[in-house]
């Protein structure tokens, strides 16, 4: 499985736009990239999902350089209710055989 | 979506005792996960479990120590074996969206389990 790193945590105010890079240099052709949101007590959410360029939903939106080396999570106009940890996951998601692993995290903090 | 219950949210343990903790889920999946969170730390996977088939185990895990029932396509059991405090952490089950999204895992709240 590729090895991701992430910042370990980031502060914001807000209103703001949030962007959490996610560092995958050892990505593989077959794997996605995945990011997860968890709230303390409860067990993580997806959030978004893609594979090259940028997707976009009603959360959050991804985006993915050429070199798929990186990826970018943009938050955008963050609210207290944001704070969480948020996960970054690469790995093949084609096979019956894969198993998400989670890297440490970035713990993001929104204040008033 | 799939929803997940846990049983129990939360115990208190002896060390030397067991542990079983339930994972019911509200559709048929074919792949259900334990992971482990430790105080302050990320998940890690504990092992897979499938119908019908001997669970998974990830290196670090044996069977001895956390066995796996599962008995059909909404239900699994993972059970913590001779508790000692090290095995305090958050234990959660998860599965598999059966939507198009290859990978999208939904987590039940988790069972927060303390050894003393």
């Amino acid at each position: 499985l590729a090895k991701t790193t992430q910042p370990i945590s980031m502060d914001s105010y807000e209103g703001q736009e949030v962007n959490i890079t996610c560092s995958h240099n050892n990505i593989a052709t077959n794997d996605y990239i995945t990011w997860y949101q968890q709230f303390p007590s409860q067990g993580p959410r997806f959030i978004i999902q893609g594979y090259k360029t940028k997707v976009t939903n009603e959360v959050a939106s991804l985006f993915i350089p050429a070199d798929r080396k990186s990826s970018t999570l943009s938050l955008p106009r963050v609210s207290l209710s944001d704070t969480a940890v948020y996960y970054c996951l690469v790995g093949d998601m084609s096979s019956n055989d894969y198993k998400l692993s989670f890297g440490a995290g970035t713990t993001v903090t929104v204040r008033a | 979506s799939a929803v997940i219950s846990q049983k129990p949210s939360r115990d208190i343990c002896q060390r030397g005792t067991s542990l079983t903790i339930q994972c019911q889920v509200d559709s048929q999946v074919t792949m259900m996960f334990w992971y482990r969170q430790q105080p302050g730390q990320s998940l890690t996977l504990i092992a897979t479990a499938n119908q019908g088939s001997e669970a998974t185990y990830e290196s670090g895990f044996v069977i001895d120590k956390f066995p796996i029932s599962r008995p059909n396509l909404t239900f699994s059991t993972l059970t913590v074996s001779n508790m000692s405090p090290e095995d305090s952490s958050i234990y959660l089950c998860s599965v598999e969206s059966r939507d198009s999204v290859i990978g999208k895992l939904f987590f039940g709240s988790g069972t927060q389990l303390s050894v003393l």
